[in-house]
Protein backbone atom coordinates (compact mmCIF):
# COMPACT_ATOMS: atom_id res chain seq x y z
CA UNK A 1 0.00 0.00 0.00
CA UNK A 2 1.46 3.52 -0.80
CA UNK A 3 -0.02 4.69 2.44
CA UNK A 4 -1.64 7.87 3.43
CA UNK A 5 -1.14 10.50 -0.09
CA UNK A 6 -1.25 14.15 0.17
CA UNK A 7 -0.82 16.73 -2.63
CA UNK A 8 0.72 19.02 -2.69
CA UNK A 9 3.24 18.65 -0.68
CA UNK A 10 4.09 22.40 -0.78
CA UNK A 11 1.84 25.23 -2.14
CA UNK A 12 2.66 28.82 -1.62
CA UNK A 13 -0.43 31.35 -2.28
CA UNK A 14 -1.44 34.90 -1.73
CA UNK A 15 -3.07 36.28 0.78
CA UNK A 16 -7.10 36.36 -0.48
CA UNK A 17 -6.46 33.26 -2.58
CA UNK A 18 -8.72 29.96 -2.60
CA UNK A 19 -6.04 26.74 -1.66
CA UNK A 20 -7.76 22.95 -2.06
CA UNK A 21 -5.06 21.07 0.14
CA UNK A 22 -5.68 16.83 -1.04
CA UNK A 23 -5.76 13.57 0.54
CA UNK A 24 -6.32 10.11 -0.11
CA UNK A 25 -6.58 7.47 2.42
CA UNK A 26 -5.07 4.25 2.96
CA UNK A 27 -7.60 1.42 0.71
CA UNK A 28 -9.86 0.21 3.34
CA UNK A 29 -9.58 2.84 6.22
CA UNK A 30 -13.13 3.66 6.76
CA UNK A 31 -11.85 7.15 9.15
CA UNK A 32 -10.07 9.97 8.06
CA UNK A 33 -8.56 13.16 10.00
CA UNK A 34 -7.38 16.39 9.26
CA UNK A 35 -4.63 17.87 10.93
CA UNK A 36 -2.71 21.04 11.47
CA UNK A 37 0.69 21.85 12.86
CA UNK A 38 1.97 25.42 13.91
CA UNK A 39 4.73 26.13 15.86
CA UNK A 40 2.23 27.92 18.76
CA UNK A 41 -0.46 25.36 18.88
CA UNK A 42 1.16 22.20 18.17
CA UNK A 43 -0.58 19.22 16.29
CA UNK A 44 -4.48 19.84 16.56
CA UNK A 45 -7.24 18.08 14.97
CA UNK A 46 -9.20 20.36 12.51
CA UNK A 47 -11.90 17.44 11.62
CA UNK A 48 -12.57 13.68 11.16
CA UNK A 49 -14.92 11.65 8.68
CA UNK A 50 -16.15 8.32 9.73
CA UNK A 51 -17.77 6.35 6.42
CA UNK A 52 -16.97 9.46 4.49
CA UNK A 53 -19.56 11.82 6.94
CA UNK A 54 -17.80 14.91 8.99
CA UNK A 55 -18.20 13.61 12.88
CA UNK A 56 -16.59 15.97 14.21
CA UNK A 57 -15.60 19.39 12.89
CA UNK A 58 -15.15 21.55 16.12
CA UNK A 59 -11.44 22.02 15.65
CA UNK A 60 -12.47 23.73 12.43
CA UNK A 61 -10.75 27.24 12.97
CA UNK A 62 -13.28 29.21 11.13
CA UNK A 63 -16.00 29.64 8.19
CA UNK A 64 -12.98 30.01 5.72
CA UNK A 65 -12.33 26.45 6.52
CA UNK A 66 -14.38 23.87 4.52
CA UNK A 67 -13.50 20.24 4.02
CA UNK A 68 -15.39 17.41 2.30
CA UNK A 69 -15.38 13.71 1.55
CA UNK A 70 -17.13 12.36 -1.42
CA UNK A 71 -15.89 9.02 -1.59
CA UNK A 72 -14.07 6.97 0.49
CA UNK A 73 -10.77 7.35 -1.45
CA UNK A 74 -10.25 11.47 -1.33
CA UNK A 75 -10.72 14.22 1.02
CA UNK A 76 -10.40 18.13 0.15
CA UNK A 77 -10.05 20.70 2.20
CA UNK A 78 -10.49 24.03 1.97
CA UNK A 79 -8.83 27.36 2.73
CA UNK A 80 -11.20 30.44 1.11
CA UNK A 81 -9.85 33.11 1.13
CA UNK A 82 -6.49 32.26 2.97
CA UNK A 83 -4.78 34.72 5.36
CA UNK A 84 -1.22 34.91 6.33
CA UNK A 85 -2.04 33.00 9.70
CA UNK A 86 -3.13 29.91 7.90
CA UNK A 87 0.40 29.04 7.06
CA UNK A 88 1.12 26.06 8.90
CA UNK A 89 1.79 22.03 7.65
CA UNK A 90 -1.56 20.24 7.02
CA UNK A 91 -1.56 16.66 7.57
CA UNK A 92 -4.14 14.15 6.76
CA UNK A 93 -4.37 10.64 8.49
CA UNK A 94 -6.74 7.77 8.52
CA UNK A 95 -7.50 4.51 10.23
CA UNK A 96 -9.73 1.08 10.44
CA UNK A 97 -12.09 2.51 13.21
CA UNK A 98 -12.40 -1.41 14.04
CA UNK A 99 -9.07 -2.70 14.07
CA UNK A 100 -5.51 -1.90 16.78
CA UNK A 101 -3.84 -0.55 14.14
CA UNK A 102 -3.71 2.90 15.20
CA UNK A 103 -3.94 6.21 12.54
CA UNK A 104 -1.42 6.54 9.51
CA UNK A 105 -0.14 10.16 9.04
CA UNK A 106 0.39 11.32 5.13
CA UNK A 107 3.80 13.36 4.64
CA UNK A 108 1.81 16.64 5.01
CA UNK A 109 1.13 19.98 2.97
CA UNK A 110 3.18 22.68 3.62
CA UNK A 111 1.28 25.67 3.12
CA UNK A 112 2.21 29.50 3.19
CA UNK A 113 0.09 32.03 2.69
CA UNK A 114 2.23 35.72 1.69
CA UNK B 1 -10.82 16.74 27.27
CA UNK B 2 -7.88 14.57 28.03
CA UNK B 3 -4.22 15.94 28.18
CA UNK B 4 -1.07 14.81 27.60
CA UNK B 5 2.35 15.66 28.53
CA UNK B 6 5.62 15.22 27.97
CA UNK B 7 9.06 15.44 29.71
CA UNK B 8 11.58 16.18 28.86
CA UNK B 9 10.62 18.83 26.22
CA UNK B 10 14.57 18.72 24.99
CA UNK B 11 17.10 16.05 24.87
CA UNK B 12 20.44 16.08 23.71
CA UNK B 13 22.31 13.06 23.85
CA UNK B 14 25.84 11.49 21.96
CA UNK B 15 25.92 9.12 19.57
CA UNK B 16 25.82 5.86 21.58
CA UNK B 17 23.60 6.51 24.50
CA UNK B 18 20.28 5.26 25.65
CA UNK B 19 17.38 7.43 26.56
CA UNK B 20 14.05 7.19 28.06
CA UNK B 21 11.21 9.55 27.34
CA UNK B 22 7.60 9.45 29.00
CA UNK B 23 4.34 10.64 28.30
CA UNK B 24 2.04 11.18 31.30
CA UNK B 25 -2.26 11.37 30.24
CA UNK B 26 -5.21 12.47 32.27
CA UNK B 27 -7.82 9.78 31.67
CA UNK B 28 -8.35 6.48 29.93
CA UNK B 29 -7.39 5.41 26.96
CA UNK B 30 -7.80 3.04 24.00
CA UNK B 31 -5.50 3.89 21.37
CA UNK B 32 -1.38 5.38 22.42
CA UNK B 33 0.73 5.74 19.67
CA UNK B 34 4.39 6.94 19.43
CA UNK B 35 5.08 9.04 16.31
CA UNK B 36 8.93 9.86 15.42
CA UNK B 37 9.33 13.32 13.37
CA UNK B 38 11.68 13.06 11.07
CA UNK B 39 13.79 16.60 10.28
CA UNK B 40 11.75 16.82 6.77
CA UNK B 41 8.94 17.03 9.25
CA UNK B 42 7.37 13.41 8.55
CA UNK B 43 5.26 11.59 11.01
CA UNK B 44 6.19 8.11 11.30
CA UNK B 45 4.44 5.89 13.23
CA UNK B 46 7.15 4.29 16.15
CA UNK B 47 4.17 2.01 18.31
CA UNK B 48 0.79 1.49 18.48
CA UNK B 49 0.17 0.74 22.24
CA UNK B 50 -2.37 1.29 24.39
CA UNK B 51 -1.22 -1.10 26.98
CA UNK B 52 2.04 -4.14 27.42
CA UNK B 53 5.40 -3.66 26.17
CA UNK B 54 6.82 -3.68 22.59
CA UNK B 55 10.26 -3.61 21.01
CA UNK B 56 11.29 -2.83 17.51
CA UNK B 57 15.25 -3.19 17.12
CA UNK B 58 17.11 -0.43 19.28
CA UNK B 59 13.82 0.73 20.45
CA UNK B 60 10.57 -0.37 22.90
CA UNK B 61 7.58 1.23 24.37
CA UNK B 62 5.51 0.26 27.75
CA UNK B 63 2.42 1.66 28.47
CA UNK B 64 1.04 1.05 32.21
CA UNK B 65 -2.44 2.13 31.33
CA UNK B 66 -3.85 1.91 34.55
CA UNK B 67 -0.98 4.21 36.16
CA UNK B 68 -1.54 6.45 32.77
CA UNK B 69 1.87 6.53 31.34
CA UNK B 70 4.39 5.45 28.81
CA UNK B 71 7.98 5.36 28.38
CA UNK B 72 9.77 4.84 24.84
CA UNK B 73 12.97 3.59 25.30
CA UNK B 74 15.76 4.27 22.86
CA UNK B 75 19.23 2.42 23.03
CA UNK B 76 22.08 3.08 21.22
CA UNK B 77 21.12 6.16 19.70
CA UNK B 78 22.20 7.13 16.45
CA UNK B 79 22.56 10.63 14.48
CA UNK B 80 18.97 9.39 12.51
CA UNK B 81 17.35 9.10 15.66
CA UNK B 82 17.11 13.15 15.74
CA UNK B 83 14.08 14.56 15.75
CA UNK B 84 10.80 15.33 17.55
CA UNK B 85 8.92 12.57 19.41
CA UNK B 86 4.86 12.62 20.02
CA UNK B 87 2.80 10.76 21.60
CA UNK B 88 -0.64 10.56 21.10
CA UNK B 89 -3.97 8.93 22.79
CA UNK B 90 -7.64 8.45 22.17
CA UNK B 91 -9.72 9.22 24.96
CA UNK B 92 -11.77 6.10 25.95
CA UNK B 93 -15.02 6.87 24.30
CA UNK B 94 -14.08 9.47 21.90
CA UNK B 95 -11.89 9.10 18.33
CA UNK B 96 -9.50 11.89 18.41
CA UNK B 97 -6.35 11.17 18.13
CA UNK B 98 -4.35 13.60 20.69
CA UNK B 99 -0.97 15.04 20.94
CA UNK B 100 1.16 15.81 23.52
CA UNK B 101 3.68 18.51 23.17
CA UNK B 102 6.89 16.45 22.15
CA UNK B 103 10.20 15.52 23.12
CA UNK B 104 12.66 17.24 20.71
CA UNK B 105 16.01 14.96 20.76
CA UNK B 106 19.28 15.80 19.45
CA UNK B 107 21.98 13.15 18.97
CA UNK B 108 25.17 14.40 18.25
CA UNK B 109 27.95 12.44 16.57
Amino acid sequence: DAGVIQSPRHEVTEMGQEVTLRCKPISGHNSLFWYRQTMMRGLELLIYFNNNVPIDDSGMPEDRFSAKMPNASFSTLKIQPSEPRDSAVYFCASSFADTNYGYTFGSGTRLTVV
Amino acid sequence: GIQVEQSPPDLILQEGANSTLRCNFSDSVNNLQWFHQNPWGQLINLFYIPSGTKQNGRLSATTVATERYSLLYISSSQTTDSGVYFCAVVNTGFQKLVFGTGTRLLVSP
